[in-house]
């Protein structure tokens, strides 16, 4: 069974730029949630999304926004990009539905703002 | 505020020296409590699940524990292959069913 897979898996953006971010999740899997991963704060949750619905958002501002289509891919974007912005965004899958709570996660996307 | 706390933030070990990570998570109503190894330039990748006091679960060189406010990650005999930061995840009852997560241990193991 494949992974959950991340595109683009690295990216250059400029101050003021927005970003969008693609995620597929392990097929069979509804649930994806996004991370932001800094060496300082380390795995932060950003949200969740199951079933087209978001579940759950962390403590990030308006900028951070995400979406989930009915095949479970996800995206998330980031509007006017701040040189702080710059991280690993993971993504993850889970299948809450399936009676277990483990994410699986993706080798994440390198996101640099310059 | 509910918190996960890793300690130690570094070890150093020598292959074949035995020792423990550990996560102490300071909030009630725990739903489950995960542990995660990742690599340099890696996704974390899932190592275990527990979700109640007592619980233990075992995978080669690692085995997990759980008490009322932390889990420990043995390593026993440790191999330079195990050399990884080791994350752990708290998901609490009480806070919509969100994941904090800590902010690791870097485990250096020195053939």
């Amino acid at each position: 069974k494949a992974g959950v897979t991340q595109t683009p898996r690295y990216l250059i953006k400029t101050r003021g730029q927005q970003v969008t971010l693609s995620c597929s999740p392990i097929s069979g899997h509804r649930s994806v949630s996004w991370y932001q991963q800094t060496p300082g704060q380390g795995l932060q949750f950003l949200f969740e999304y199951f079933s087209e619905t978001q579940r759950n958002k962390g403590n990030f501002p308006g900028r951070f926004s995400g979406r989930q289509f009915s095949n479970s891919r996800s995206e998330m974007n980031v509007s006017t990009l701040e040189l702080g912005d710059s991280a690993l965004y993971l993504c993850a899958s889970s299948s809450p539905t399936g009676g277990t709570d483990e994410q699986y996660f993706g080798p994440g996307t390198r996101l640099t703002v310059t | 505020e509910d918190q996960v706390t890793q300690s130690p933030e570094a070890l150093r070990l020598q292959e074949g020296e035995s020792s423990s990570l550990n996560c102490s998570y300071t909030v009630s109503g725990l739903r489950g409590l995960f542990w995660y190894r990742q690599d340099p330039g890696k996704g974390p990748e899932f190592l275990f699940t527990l979700y109640s006091a007592g619980e233990e679960k075992e995978k080669e060189r690692l085995k997990a524990t759980l008490t009322k406010k932390e889990s420990f990650l043995h390593i026993t005999a440790p191999k330079p292959e195990d050399s990884a930061t080791y994350l752990c995840a708290v998901r609490f009852m009480n806070r919509d069913d969100k994941i904090i997560f800590g902010k690791g241990t870097r485990l250096h193991i020195l053939p």
